[in-house]
């Protein structure tokens, strides 16, 4: 039951690299999201995608591009790494309606 | 304004104490409304759900006040076990909020 699973763990980047973050759903739900957390605040939305072929905006969008490939793939890609993009990375997904998000085990970025 | 704005803690406590978490939020077109708990460097995962005629698991009793667009959380009879971060999550349309959290310490 592999739920939803996040690559990779941990990265390390230099200022100025590109690199993008994959997310994979295996439970059929047709929304997905990324979601950034800095220590001591909540998650805080970067992008999200209602279902496979839109993709929207969310609270911190800056700096962050997506691409929802299918419905099972949606990634995250930073095109230019800042020290202010260091945090921890959560991708999630839910089915319609009045439903629960189901969340990875997080990617672990600093950009040095 | 945040969207959903939970007490900042850390709340302190001693085992075997209640303790209650307070949860607002801003837009009244909300649907869903859930809280989560998260550990120390790991994913969030869901407590509960919250239903506006409140509802209970074990110790953990939620409820939901949609006039006042209010959420609690009230744990019972606390355990170690229960430290965590708790998160009040509101789904809005295709979006899912979260709140900045409050961590709990349970102490022996």
């Amino acid at each position: 039951n592999a739920g939803v699973t996040q690559t990779p763990k941990f990265q390390v980047l230099k200022t100025g690299q590109s690199m993008t973050l994959q997310c994979a759903q295996d439970m059929n739900h047709n929304s997905m999201y990324w979601y950034r957390q800095d220590p001591g605040m909540g998650l805080r939305l970067i992008y999200y995608s209602a279902s496979e072929g839109t993709t929207d905006k969310g609270e911190v969008p800056n700096g962050y591009n997506v691409s929802r490939l299918n419905k099972r793939e949606f990634s995250l890609r930073l095109e230019s790494a800042a020290p202010s993009q260091t945090s921890v990375y959560f991708c999630a997904s839910r089915s319609q309606g009045n439903t629960e998000a189901f969340f990875g085990q997080g990617t672990r970025l600093t950009v040095v | 304004r945040k969207e959903v704005e939970q007490d900042p803690g850390p709340f302190n406590v001693p085992e075997g104490a209640t303790v209650a978490f307070n949860c607002t939020y801003s837009n009244s077109a909300s649907q869903s409304f859930f809280w989560y708990r998260q550990d120390c460097r790991k994913e969030p995962k869901l407590l509960m759900s919250v239903y506006s005629s409140g509802n209970e698991d074990g110790r953990f009793t939620a409820q939901l006040n949609r006039a006042s667009q209010y959420i609690s959380l009230l744990i019972r009879d606390s355990k170690l076990s229960d430290s965590a971060t708790y998160l009040c999550v509101v789904n809005q349309g295709f979006k899912t909020i979260f709140g900045a959290g409050t961590r709990l310490f349970v102490k022996a």
